[in-house]
């Protein structure tokens, strides 16, 4: 079992639409949970990190659930420019190797 | 103030043949990462250093491929004999601190061709 899983896609809605992406991770000792955007060929970006009491960026919410080890990413009100491949990230310990699923590709439409 | 920089951008070998990569850290950053992409596949995690140190190379195949990150210079992935196989976007990562959550920023990438 992978240690990180995401469901691939992929996901191709209307501009304006809200799309919900879901990821789950297999070790309960994992520390820190981040989402990373990656563009074609280009270098993963930080998009967010994730908390257990959940957090928000304009856009864009997060939510972590320790219990069911499960990771969740929202876009509300879909951006052209919200294409990408979206990248769920955790690791075994506090500022150590970065453990990727292998990503969720969102197509936005006009 | 300058990102992450990897040289080269494209790099092509041929079979046997070693290939050289090269990380400068962000200014300020002293912890450095490595992570290989395989065509369709997700990022996978290579080797994580300190100046002069190996922290974690857990993800280092056990043949062919050594990194250093020297007291002066940019940290250095090599792979030696290099075949088709290593065909991959390599990315290094670099970061100010470890601990807590601490966020890595990814450079460019160099892209390994082996004919």
């Amino acid at each position: 079992r992978k240690e990180v899983e995401q469901d691939p896609g992929p996901f191709n809605v209307p501009e304006g639409a809200t799309v919900a992406f879901n990821c789950t991770y297999s070790n309960s000792a994992s520390q820190s949970f981040f989402w990373y955007r990656q563009d074609c060929r280009k270098e993963p970006k930080l998009l967010m990190s994730v908390y257990s009491s959940g957090n928000e960026d304009g856009r864009f919410t997060a939510q972590l659930n320790r219990a069911s080890q499960y990771i969740s990413l929202l876009i509300r009100d879909s951006k052209l420019s919200d294409s990408a491949t979206y990248l769920c990230v955790v690791t075994r310990q506090a500022g150590t190797a970065l453990i990727f699923g292998k990503g969720t590709t969102l197509s936005v439409s006009s | 103030n300058a990102g992450v920089m990897q040289n080269p951008r494209h790099l092509v070998r041929r079979r046997g043949q070693e290939a050289r990569l090269r990380c400068s850290p962000m200014k300020g950053h002293s912890h450095v990462y490595w992570y290989r992409q395989l065509p369709e596949e997700g990022l996978k995690f290579m080797v994580y250093l300190q100046k002069e140190n190996i922290i974690d190379e857990s993800g280092m195949p056990k043949e062919r491929f050594s990194a250093e990150f020297p007291k002066e210079g940019p940290s250095i992935l090599r792979i030696q004999q290099v075949v088709r196989g290593d065909s991959a976007a390599y990315f290094c990562a670099s970061s100010r601190t470890s601990g807590g959550n601490n966020e890595q920023f990814f450079g460019p990438g160099t892209r390994l061709t082996v004919l």
